[in-house]
C-alpha cells in the first residue's frame, strides 16, 4: 500500500523556522516526482513545490521562494520541506503529493499524505 | 499565473441527482485540468486527470469534459457518499494552481 505520512508541524512563532518531514513506502520513491500543497482557509489549495527524482530539477511557487527549501532523501525514502521567515500567512494544513505517474511531471497529484498542521502566530 | 475559477462555490442537491460543477481557466491549458475530491477532515484524492480519465477506483458516476478554458465535472447520480469538496487544478503548467472549490451537499 502507497503511504505518505507528514510531520514536523506545530506552533510557531513568526520569523522562525520548521522542517517537515514526509516518510513514504510502498512505492519506488527514487523514481517519482515529488510536491508540497498546502491548504488554508483563506489561500485554498496552494501548491509550493517540486523536486524531481535526483534533486537536480526544483521549483517553487513565488510564495515561499528564498525562504522554504525542499529536499530528499530517497535512500530514507523521505522528502522534506524546510521552512524559514514564516509568517502568520503560511498557516496551512502542509501535504507532502506524489506525481501520479513515475518518472515524469505530469503535474497530476496522487497520493497525497495526510497532511500536517503548521501554525505561525503573531 | 493561471487563475482557475469554479463554479458555483456550494450546492445542495438529492440523491439521485445530476450534478454539474463548472471550472474556467484564465488562458488556455488544452485539456491539462485535473479534478479532486475532498471529504470532511481528509486529504484531497484524485478523481480525474487530464480533463476526462477516471482515476482508478472512481465510480463512473462521476465524469469530466471541456477543453481549452471551460471545463466540467459532473456526477451523474448523487450518492450520499459523493458529499465533499470539489477542486479543479491545471496541470499545463507551473504554478500549478486550483480553483476554489465547490461544496456539494444534501
Amino acid at each position: 500500500e502507497v503511504q505518505l505520512v507528514e510531520s514536523g508541524g506545530g506552533i510557531i512563532e513568526t520569523g522562525g523556522s520548521l522542517r517537515l518531514t514526509c516518510e513514504v513506502s510502498g512505492f519506488i520513491f527514487s523514481d517519482y516526482w515529488m510536491h508540497w500543497v498546502r491548504q488554508s482557509p483563506g489561500k485554498g489549495l496552494e501548491w509550493i513545490s517540486r523536486i524531481n527524482s535526483d534533486s537536480r530539477s526544483i521549483k517553487y511557487a513565488d510564495s515561499v521562494k528564498g525562504r522554504f527549501t525542499v529536499s530528499r532523501d530517497n535512500d530514507k525514502n523521505t522528502l522534506y520541506l524546510q521552512m524559514g521567515s514564516l509568517r502568520p500567512d503560511d498557516t496551512a494544513i502542509y501535504y507532502c503529493v506524489r506525481e501520479r505517474f513515475s518518472r515524469s511531471s505530469l503535474g497530476d497529484f496522487d497520493p497525497w499524505g495526510q497532511g500536517t498542521l503548521v501554525t505561525v502566530s503573531s | 499565473d493561471i487563475r482557475m475559477t469554479q463554479s458555483p462555490a456550494s450546492l445542495s442537491a438529492s440523491v439521485g441527482d445530476r450534478v454539474t460543477i463548472t471550472c474556467r481557466a484564465s488562458e488556455n491549458i488544452k485539456t491539462f485540468l485535473n479534478w479532486y475530491q475532498q471529504k470532511p477532515g481528509k486529504a484531497p484524492k484524485l478523481l480525474i486527470y487530464t480533463t476526462s480519465t477516471l482515476q482508478s477506483g472512481v465510480p463512473s458516476r462521476f465524469s469530466g469534459g471541456g477543453s481549452g478554458t471551460e471545463f466540467t465535472l459532473t456526477i451523474s447520480s448523487l450518492h450520499p457518499e459523493d458529499i465533499a469538496t470539489f477542486y479543479c487544478q491545471q496541470s499545463y503548467i507551473s504554478p500549478w494552481t486550483f480553483g476554489q472549490g465547490t461544496k456539494v451537499d444534501i
